[in-house]
């Protein structure tokens, strides 16, 4: 089944652990992007990825790393979480990200930071 | 700053009514558009895409939306609502070309039996 897979679905952590959310899709998709959605602001993008090895910020990337060492995986990293990253994060894929093809998102994660 | 623009955050109506969700950009240009559904508890999923060609684009479970170039708008409709359309519902555009995706803030729209 085509499928993007996020793990873990829910995180409770405290301030200054860090921690990673793994993603990986098996559509053999290009483009990678991760969004946070949070309540009257929707979803914003935190970073996103054309391709191996190319990644780019997105319009709120302060406090998040990523990488994209394989095409199927795309991981999210908060080196030190603080409270302000409490939200649900999603992940997304799409065959190309020329904005031609519908994204296809992820079950979502929940991450409280206490 | 360009933007996604969707209002009348909070919707409530009953089964049978009409539902209609608009959806401003403000980007300049060709753009692609999207309209993504979230059930409660559920990932987002795609309803509806608009490209190029016929403004009026039909999507699942009845939804269509119209593209009208002039008015920068990709209003999202249906012509009578069930309990089961209760969601959230966001609006997205991608400028062509550009390699992101930018998303309204989203509707929530209630429907009661």
């Amino acid at each position: 089944e085509a499928q993007v897979t996020q793990n873990p679905r829910y995180l409770i952590t405290v301030t200054g652990k860090k921690l990673t959310v793994t993603c990986s899709q098996n559509m053999n998709h290009e483009y990678m992007s991760w969004y946070r959605q949070d309540p009257g602001l929707g979803l914003r993008q935190i970073y996103y990825s054309m391709n191996v090895e190319v990644t780019d910020k997105g319009d709120v990337p302060e406090g998040y790393k990523v990488s994209r060492k394989e095409k199927r995986n795309f991981p999210l990293i908060l080196e030190s979480p603080s409270p302000n990253q409490t939200s649900l994060y999603f992940c997304a894929s799409s065959l190309e990200g020329r904005g031609n093809s519908p994204l296809h998102f992820g079950n979502g994660t929940r991450l409280t930071v206490t | 700053a360009q933007s996604v623009s969707q209002h009348n955050h909070h919707v409530i109506l009953s089964e049978a009514a009409s539902l209609e969700l608009g959806c401003n950009y403000s980007y300049g240009g060709t753009v692609n558009l999207f309209w993504y559904v979230q059930y409660p508890g559920q990932h987002l999923q795609l309803l509806l895409k608009y490209f190029s060609g016929d403004p009026l684009v039909k999507g699942i479970k009845g939804f269509e939306a119209e593209f009208i170039k002039s008015k920068f708008s990709f209003n999202l409709r249906k012509p009578s609502v069930q309990w089961s359309d209760t969601a959230e519902y966001f609006c997205a555009v991608n400028p062509y070309g550009n390699n992101r995706l930018a998303f309204g803030k989203g509707n929530q729209v209630v429907v009661i039996p």
